[in-house]
């Protein structure tokens, strides 16, 4: 139980393309999705907290404008890299908690890897 | 904040062997603390949790075990094999499910 699927997970594209990434519960509810910036050989670092209903929550330093989160429905959010370049390529990551309960654990999907030519 | 603190960075350990991966945090109200397990191209993936109403917790050849007086936490991997190689990353929420991550422990399991 408790998967995450998160698709793409690889994206080559070029400077200026804006990029989708979707995050869904397979098999469970999720009120509340993060998501994550990992840069090689480093931690997890959150850039949103996004809530089903509601505008997502960005952590400090987080352009909003740049990174869009969209959560229309209990089972899946999506970020768009908008006018993506070089800099934002990384390897994002999504998680969602199963209800809205306290001290839930995090289910996190396998990645996106964007890369900006 | 709260902030985690997680050692040591690299663990080499010979097959069958255990390994022990440590971790602090600063926020005595930390409730809920899990670990991940990480392998490469891939996100991470739950191992094991512990909430601070425990000292300890087991399943099969993993362990977390919890000294909240001290604020840390360790995993335990015991009868190491190959497989477990990987990265791992602890965790401390203080329970709105938001997490704060430790840098992350390679380990390395020689055959």
């Amino acid at each position: 139980g408790a998967v995450v699927s998160q698709h793409p997970s690889r994206v080559i594209c070029k400077s200026g393309t804006s990029v989708k990434i979707e995050c869904r519960s397979l098999d469970f509810q999720a009120t509340t999705m993060f998501w994550y910036r990992q840069f090689p050989k480093q931690s997890l670092m959150l850039m949103a907290t996004s809530n089903e209903g509601s505008k997502a929550t960005y952590e400090q330093g987080v352009e909003k404008d740049k990174f869009l989160i969209n959560h229309a429905s209990l089972t899946l959010s999506t970020l768009t890299v908008t006018s993506a370049h070089p800099e934002d390529s990384s390897f994002y990551i999504c998680s969602a908690v199963d209800s809205g309960f306290s001290n839930q654990p995090q289910h996190f999907g396998d990645g996106t890897r964007l890369s900006i030519l | 904040g709260e902030n985690v603190e997680q050692h040591p960075s690299t663990l080499s350990v010979q097959e069958g062997d255990s390994a022990v991966i440590k971790c602090t945090y600063s926020d005595s109200a930390s409730n809920y603390f899990p670990w991940y397990k990480q392998e490469l191209g891939k996100g991470p993936q739950l191992i094991i949790d512990i909430r601070s109403n425990v000292g300890e917790k087991k399943d099969q050849r993993i362990a977390v075990t919890l000294n909240k007086t001290a604020k840390h936490f360790s995993l335990h991997i015991t009868e190491t094999q190959p497989e477990d190689s990987a990265v791992y990353f602890c965790a401390a929420s203080r329970g709105n499910n938001r997490l704060a991550f430790g840098k992350g422990n390679q380990v390395v399991v020689i055959p």
